[in-house]
């Protein structure tokens, strides 16, 4: 089944620096690529999401990059801002599933990222 | 919108007693999912339902059992806690499929057993 592994599991940047966070997937099936973003005691939302069909995907300060042939994606934060501090899940679906009737997200462990006023 | 509404909030519970955790949203959506997350282990998922009276095992099933009570509401049910099941619970709700849509999540259900 999938596998999704994620780096690093802290980051911590300055004020006005930009951050990148790394994925890496094993089912060369996975089609879909969202970015969830956990503040402290919340629930994960999401932030920004691509599918296969495209390799660059951008939201303001927000952009995603995927690369099919390597199977990686990329989340690159543009001059952060303190309450950009979160934990950042990545996430790729799986077409395999596991006994049901459709596939599900696999998500990585998480990156903790600071950002320092 | 409230979204998606979990309880209870906190639950402490001592090895081998049962609970349910109660989930419910109010965006129409039809899939409803819950997931665990621990320390350093992400987000792992436990059981989903595609769809009003189906329900299928994600990854870590065992210990749990799900009801899908309306289209509104799905429970989780620990018949006999361990403490290895001592995480964070978050349901979540999705308008389309799993693979393809944004989930939604709850606030979370922080269990602890003793």
């Amino acid at each position: 089944g999938e596998n999704v592994e994620q780096h690093p599991s802290t980051l911590s940047v300055q004020e006005g620096d930009s951050a990148v966070i790394k994925c890496t997937y094993s089912d060369s099936a996975s089609n879909y690529f969202p970015w969830y973003k956990q503040e402290l005691g919340k629930g994960p939302q999401l932030i920004i999401d691509i599918r296969s069909n495209v390799g660059e995907k951008k939201d303001q300060r927000i952009a995603v990059t995927l690369n099919k042939t390597a199977k990686h994606f990329s989340l690159h934060i543009t001059e952060t801002q303190p309450e950009d501090s979160a934990v950042y899940f990545c996430a790729a679906n799986s077409p395999k599933n596991y006994g049901g009737s459709q596939g599900n997200l696999i998500f990585g462990k998480g990156t903790k990222l600071s950002v320092k006023p | 919108n409230a979204g998606v509404t979990q309880t209870p909030k906190f639950q402490v519970l001592k090895t081998g007693q049962s609970m349910t955790l109660q989930c419910a949203q109010d965006m129409n959506h039809n899939s409803m999912y819950w997931y665990r997350q621990d320390p350093g282990m992400g987000l792992r998922l436990i059981y989903y339902s595609a769809s009003e009276g189906t329900t299928d095992k994600g990854e870590v099933p065992n210990g749990y059992n799900v009801s899908r009570l309306n289209k509104r509401e799905f429970s989780l049910r620990l018949e006999s806690a361990a403490p290895s099941q001592t995480s964070v619970y978050f349901c979540a709700s999705s308008r389309t499929g799993p693979n393809t849509g944004e989930l939604f999540f709850g606030e979370g259900s922080r269990l602890t057993v003793l």
